[in-house]
């Protein structure tokens, strides 16, 4: 299978603790994006990365929130301090920009987070 | 202030007919469309695009149409199947801009009924 991955796939912890979510994009993708979507909604744009850069940050993402992805390859986000309200499904989408083209963007499965 | 909607929350179809789901969006800068399809539990999975520069692209059984003057694009099933039952999503991006992060509508989930 050479799609998205995600890890865990399902997280609970107890507010004030650390959460960290990983994400493998799919292996010749140089774009790697991180959406929050809650009950109801629509999957909302956290962050993203061309390679090892991180280009974007939304307002959604907190100082509490961290990306990283080290060598333009896998990408991990981190949470500290949780809130209740963190509780969402966390959404890792890669891509391949090519000029001239359109991009589409592939999701993994998510991380369901739930804060007690 | 959401810029991509979608106005119905559900919407049943008998097994074998149309599925028509709508999309509205406010910002005529919006260059590419894209439909995603959703099963509780999963990841969203890529359906179909659409660049502001057409007006219909077709895939199987899967069409999108895209009014640009109305800022609607429209995706249409047919024939509709138990297994399209899904929420989908319709997204949109700045994208010959080079801002490509998608901007969602909050999904319409599709009952198919055998």
């Amino acid at each position: 299978d050479t799609g998205v991955s995600q890890d865990p796939r399902h997280k609970i912890t107890k507010r004030g603790q650390n959460v960290t979510f990983r994400c493998d994009p799919i292996s010749e993708h140089n774009r790697l994006y991180w959406y929050r979507q809650t009950l109801g909604q629509g999957p909302e744009f956290l962050t993203y990365f061309q390679n090892e850069a991180q280009l974007e940050k939304s307002r959604l993402l907190s100082d509490r929130f961290s990306a990283e992805r080290p060598k333009g390859s896998f990408s991990t986000l981190e949470i500290q301090r949780t809130e209740q309200g963190d509780s969402a499904m966390y959404l890792c989408a890669s891509s391949s920009r090519l000029a001239g083209d359109q991009e589409t963007q592939y999701f993994g499965p998510g991380t369901r987070l739930l804060v007690l | 202030d959401q810029q991509v909607k979608q106005n119905s929350p559900s919407l049943s179809v008998q097994e074998g007919r149309i599925s028509i789901l709508n999309c509205d969006y406010t910002n005529s800068m919006f260059d590419y469309f894209l439909w995603y399809k959703k099963y509780p539990a999963e990841g969203p999975t890529f359906l179909i695009s659409i660049s502001s520069i057409k007006d219909k692209n077709e895939d199987g059984r899967f069409t999108v149409f895209l009014n640009k003057s109305a800022k609607h694009l429209s995706l249409h099933i047919v024939p509709s199947q138990p297994g399209d039952s899904a929420v989908y999503f319709c997204a949109a991006s700045f994208s010959n801009s080079g801002n490509t992060p998608l901007v969602f509508g909050k999904g319409t989930r599709l009952s198919v009924i055998a």
